[in-house]
Order: C-alpha cells, then sequence, then structure tokens
C-alpha cells in the first residue's frame, strides 16, 4: 500500500464510450502525475500538476483529459479513445515540484479499448 | 532528450543465482531512482542514489552510480522467486524535477 489509489482497477471500453479514471492520493503531496505503460515502451509521462496547476502536458491527444480538483484527487476523462491506446495507466504523486523526488505510483488501471 | 538504456530486457534465471542490470545514459544526473514493479501493481521505489561512486546496499540488492553519474547498476546476489518483477530505473537532470524512465528490466526468478 503506497498511499495511492486508483479506480477502476480494470476498465473495458468501446471507441464511442466516454469514462474516467481516478486516483486519490493520502500521502499530502503536491504533485500528482499521469503515466501511460505500454508494452514494449518505456513509462511515458501524460500529465503533471503541481498544486492542482498542470504544469506539464507531453503531446497528449485531446481523447485524454486530466482534471485536478484539489491537490489530493486526479482524474483522467476518456473519450473516443483508439484500440492503441489499451495500457496501464498509472498514477503517482510526489511531495512537491522543485528538485527530484520519489514518485509513489498507484496500482494502476489496466484500459482495454475495443 | 533524455535516454535511459536498460539492459538486459528480459532475464530468466534459477534461484540461488546472481545477477546484474544495468541503467545507461549519455546525460548526467542529478539523482537516479530504482524501482521495482510487480505484475499488477504500480512501481515501488527500491533506492535512491545521488552521488557519483556511490553504493547502497539492501539487503541482497547492490545499487552503484558512476563515477560521472551516468550509469547505474543493481547487482542481485542469490536471487528468490521473490524478486520476479520489473525493475525500472529513473532519472532527472538539466534542473527538472521530473524523471524520465528506462524501459526496464524484466526479472523471472524459478523456485
Amino acid at each position: 500500500e503506497t498511499g495511492v489509489t486508483q479506480t477502476p482497477r480494470h476498465l473495458v471500453m468501446g471507441m464511442t464510450n466516454k469514462k474516467s479514471l481516478k486516483c486519490e492520493q493520502h500521502l499530502g503531496h503536491n504533485a500528482m502525475y499521469w503515466y501511460k505503460q505500454s508494452a514494449k515502451k518505456p513509462l511515458e509521462l501524460m500529465f503533471v500538476y503541481s498544486l492542482e496547476e498542470r504544469v506539464e502536458n507531453n503531446s497528449v491527444p485531446s481523447r485524454f483529459s486530466p482534471e485536478c480538483p484539489n491537490s489530493s484527487h486526479l482524474f483522467l476523462h476518456l473519450h473516443t479513445l483508439q484500440p492503441e491506446d489499451s495500457a496501464l495507466y498509472l498514477c503517482a504523486s510526489s511531495q512537491g515540484a522543485g528538485t527530484p523526488e520519489t514518485q509513489y505510483f498507484g496500482p494502476g488501471t489496466r484500459l482495454l479499448v475495443l | 532528450t533524455q535516454l535511459l538504456e536498460q539492459s538486459p530486457q528480459f532475464l530468466s534465471i534459477q534461484e540461488g543465482e546472481n545477477l546484474t542490470v544495468y541503467c545507461n545514459s549519455s546525460s548526467v544526473f542529478s539523482s537516479l531512482q530504482w524501482y521495482r514493479q510487480e505484475p499488477g501493481e504500480g512501481p515501488v521505489l527500491l533506492v535512491t542514489v545521488v552521488t557519483g561512486g556511490e553504493v547502497k546496499k539492501l539487503k541482497r540488492l547492490t545499487f552503484q552510480f558512476g563515477d560521472a553519474r551516468k550509469d547505474s547498476s543493481l547487482h542481485i546476489t542469490a536471487a528468490q522467486p521473490g524478486d520476479t518483477g520489473l525493475y525500472l530505473c529513473a532519472g532527472a537532470s538539466g534542473g527538472s524535477y521530473i524523471p524520465t524512465f528506462g524501459r526496464g528490466t524484466s526479472l523471472i526468478v524459478h523456485p
């Protein structure tokens, strides 16, 4: 238990569906991250939020839309996804944005797009 | 672009064997971290190395940071089935606090 929870753990969706992934951290951290983990690829950083403001967006398609309502919660809204978006989506948090820090990961949401 | 190359990509060994996995880059890192990811879970931090030439030990795991802070290695002594997992290295450089991850080494230890 790392103090970062993600729901759902597994998700199957069609290309026309809209769904949301949820992440919650119980560590009092100020920075939260979304990563995509696909087979045979390095962990890909998607979004970074620091103190609820988006500080980085790594050219992610607009069909992925993040939301950070407060420092403890992070969402990833999904719509009109493609089969190649099937992957493990990991949320992480760290204490703050400033120096390289330990990231605490959630267990991930395994997403399958049909 | 920071690029971390990990080798080998896959490793399948018997219980009791020793192994070393490597993390190499052309960039200098202010710190480098090793994570282990078990199936169905997110990565969990094992260690952070900060000083060039630093060696850290965590039970049967020995981590080394290269003198030039461009590479690192992880040595496991007498591997056990519980060591099975994906070992990821990550580092940040150029003043960024956001780490870049390598592809990882997938280790299987057979009983």
